[in-house]
């Protein structure tokens, strides 16, 4: 199975500040990873897809790039209902597989 | 707007099977372009996709669940099901029913999850 990385385990931000999580392959996987955003008691909900594209009701302030075998997600100015836990996710190659999370939590 | 809800028993006995259905509403289960999925989260871990079944009937099972594993379509009940054997501690989870987009290949839509916990 093909390992996802994300770094770092958790990190913490103020309102207004930019963030950015990183996702690394253990394998190229060309374009095909996703971005979820959890918030307790919750489902994950989609935010990006193929590394860069945003998810249809998304705001702008997300954003992912990267390509092989590192991503990046971004957010560009935190808002309070940012705070949640992140994941990455592979679809390059079955079974797909997800990053152990990234918990953004409030300075 | 396409929603998808889980049912089953939240507590199973261990060497015993955990069944699951996922409820499709707002649109059919047999249009094209989705894969309905299973994917569990063990309690403060993170996400495994267990398998996934279209419509037609063709599956992919994680290996790493393969030999305990069956997935399941009615289409005429707009639903789909999970049925895992031999079940012990290390299956309590919170499992959740997705469809898996066929070109985007992401999880873009979830039910809200069902907690399931094995014990005696």
């Amino acid at each position: 199975d093909i390992q996802m990385t994300q770094s770092p385990s958790s990190v913490s931000a103020s309102v207004g500040d930019r963030v950015t999580i990183t996702c690394r392959a253990s394998q190229g996987i060309s374009s095909w990873l996703a971005w979820y955003q959890q918030k307790p008691g919750e489902a994950p909900k989609l935010l990006i897809y193929t590394a860069s594209s945003l998810q249809s009701g998304v705001p702008s302030r997300f954003s992912g790039s990267g390509s092989g075998t590192d991503f990046t997600l971004t957010i560009s100015s935190l808002q309070p209902e940012d705070f949640a836990t992140y994941y990455c996710q592979q679809a390059n190659t079955f079974p797909y597989t997800f990053g152990q999370g990234t918990k953004l939590e409030i300075k | 707007q396409v929603q998808l809800q889980e049912s089953g028993p939240g507590l199973v006995k261990p060497s015993q099977t955990l069944s699951l259905t996922c409820t499709v509403s707002g649109g059919s289960i047999s249009n094209g372009g989705h894969y309905w999925s299973w994917i569990r989260q063990h309690p403060g871990k993170g996400l495994e996709w267990i398998g996934y079944i279209y419509y037609s009937g063709t599956t992919y099972d994680n290996p790493s669940l393969k030999s305990r594993l069956t997935i399941s379509v009615d289409t005429s009940k707009n639903q789909f099901s999970l049925k895992l054997s031999s079940v012990t501690a290390a299956d309590t989870a919170v499992y959740y029913c997705a469809s898996l987009t066929y070109y985007e290949r992401a999880f873009d839509m979830w039910g809200q999850g069902t907690v399931v916990t094995v014990s005696s």
